[in-house]
């Protein structure tokens, strides 16, 4: 397998504008999850789904934030619109087991966001 | 939910030193704990993990340590090489994973 697959993998853009960040979890995992580093907050989880359907979205940061997963291998992380403050680099993780049962997080490359 | 604190946030150690990277974490229904080290420009990687109904974990020169009762956990490394300068995160999961706020490691050769 190819591992987790996000694009794109560096994104500039200006405020105001709609960024769509796309992720491709590894085949047979169950769980995706959407996590945005900085340098000041570290790895913040945003959302995670099981089986499609979003669990808990609680650390999505405000309604500018938006996540879909249509079907098992695709899922988009939407900002619209887009803001200076969004700038971070924005992981997708998939795991064949969730949070309770304890699995293993395989990492995308990451997609890298600056908003001006 | 949980409140994971990790320190130190930068350590720098010469070559052939150990490292010692603790956790604290808050709820008590957290069962698992997993390490990541994450090299810079890149993502972030699992290198060891542990259970709550394990005390310690070794693998070659990395080790992880956990004390449920006081609730927090280390990760040690031996014999530091160049090659292990990374970020290292922490995590404590229950029914989410929580991340530490990481400890961007130097090793110094």
């Amino acid at each position: 397998d190819a591992g987790v697959i996000q694009s794109p993998r560096h994104e500039v853009t200006e405020m105001g504008q709609e960024v769509t960040l796309r992720c491709k979890p590894i085949s047979g995992h169950d769980y995706l999850f959407w996590y945005r580093q900085t340098m000041m907050r570290g790895l913040e989880l945003l959302i995670y789904f099981n089986n499609n359907v979003p669990i808990d979205d609680s650390g999505m940061p405000e309604d500018r934030f938006s996540a879909k997963m249509p079907n098992a291998s695709f899922s988009t992380l939407k900002i619209q619109p887009s803001e200076p403050r969004d700038s971070a680099v924005y992981f997708c993780a998939s795991s064949p087991r969730g949070p309770g049962n304890t699995g293993e997080l395989f990492f995308g490359e990451g997609s890298r966001l600056t908003v001006l | 939910g949980e409140n994971v604190e990790q320190h130190p946030s930068t350590l720098s150690v010469q070559e052939g030193d150990s490292a010692v990277i603790k956790c604290t974490y808050s709820d008590s229904a957290s069962n698992y704990f997993p390490w990541y080290k994450q090299e810079l420009g890149k993502r972030p990687q699992l290198i060891i993990d542990i259970r709550s109904n394990v005390g310690e974990k070794k693998d070659q020169r990395i080790a992880v340590t956990l004390n449920k009762t006081a609730k927090h956990f280390s990760l040690h490394i031996t014999e530091t090489q160049p090659e292990d300068s990374a970020v290292y995160f922490c995590a404590a999961t229950g029914n989410q994973f929580y991340f530490g706020t990481g400890t961007s490691l130097t090793v110094i050769p």
